[in-house]
């Protein structure tokens, strides 16, 4: 089957700027995730969306991240404005269904973003 | 929330030997504990997993075990081989629901 796919692979942009990130989850994935991964660190759950409803977002900054899953398929992350400190590795992830007790998630290859 | 501690953050071992990766977690309400790898610029993969109910799994080479009352687990890698070097991440959830991640460990196999 075909796996999490993920756009652009690579962005480098200044502070202050916007920038969005997209992704395509397993087919028949109900559940997608959208993490953030800084240099050396385990990856940080931002978002949770079961279908095109939100789960959980408290690791969310609010102020400057959005996300949504408008068709229950794919998802768009936005960051707006960037900071430096935003600069980490964007994966999106996706599991057929969160809510059971033996799900998988399947990550995709991520967007590296550089904030300069 | 759940916090997810991992040790060591960097581990070599020679070809042949064991590789072993602990885990400890804060939540006792955790009961679902996935092993990923990622390897250099690649993405993370599920190698293995366990759940509460279970005490040790294995797959091949790969060993996990879990330890609910002193809520710590650990991933054994036997006869390591070179491509098993890379960064492995242990996570620790509530239902499957918002994995926590530890903050990896670099295994490097020298050949």
């Amino acid at each position: 089957e075909a796996g999490v796919a993920q756009s652009p692979r690579y962005k480098i942009i200044e502070k202050r700027q916007s920038v969005a990130f997209w992704c395509n989850p397993i087919s028949g994935h109900a559940t997608l995730y959208w993490y953030q991964q800084i240099l050396g660190q385990g990856p940080k759950l931002l978002i949770q969306f079961q279908n095109n409803g939100v789960v959980d977002d408290s690791q969310l900054p609010k102020d400057r991240f959005s996300a949504e899953r408008l068709k229950g398929v794919d998802s768009t992350l936005k960051i707006q404005p960037a900071k430096l400190e935003d600069s980490a590795v964007y994966l999106c992830a996706s599991s057929l269904d969160g809510r059971a007790g033996t799900d998988t998630q399947y990550f995709g290859p991520g967007t590296r973003l550089t904030v300069l | 929330g759940e916090n997810v501690e991992q040790h060591p953050s960097t581990l070599s071992v020679q070809e042949g030997d064991s590789a072993v990766i602990k885990c400890t977690y804060s939540d006792s309400a955790s009961n679902y504990f996935p092993w990923y790898k990622q390897e250099l610029g690649k993405r993370p993969q599920l190698i293995i997993d366990i759940r509460s109910n279970v005490g040790e799994k294995k797959d091949q080479r790969i060993a996990v075990t879990l330890n609910k009352t002193a809520k710590h687990f650990s991933l054994h890698i036997t006869e390591t081989q070179p491509e098993d070097s890379a960064v492995y991440f242990c996570a620790a959830s509530i239902e499957d629901y918002k994995l926590s991640f530890g903050a990896g460990t670099t295994v490097t196999v020298r050949a």
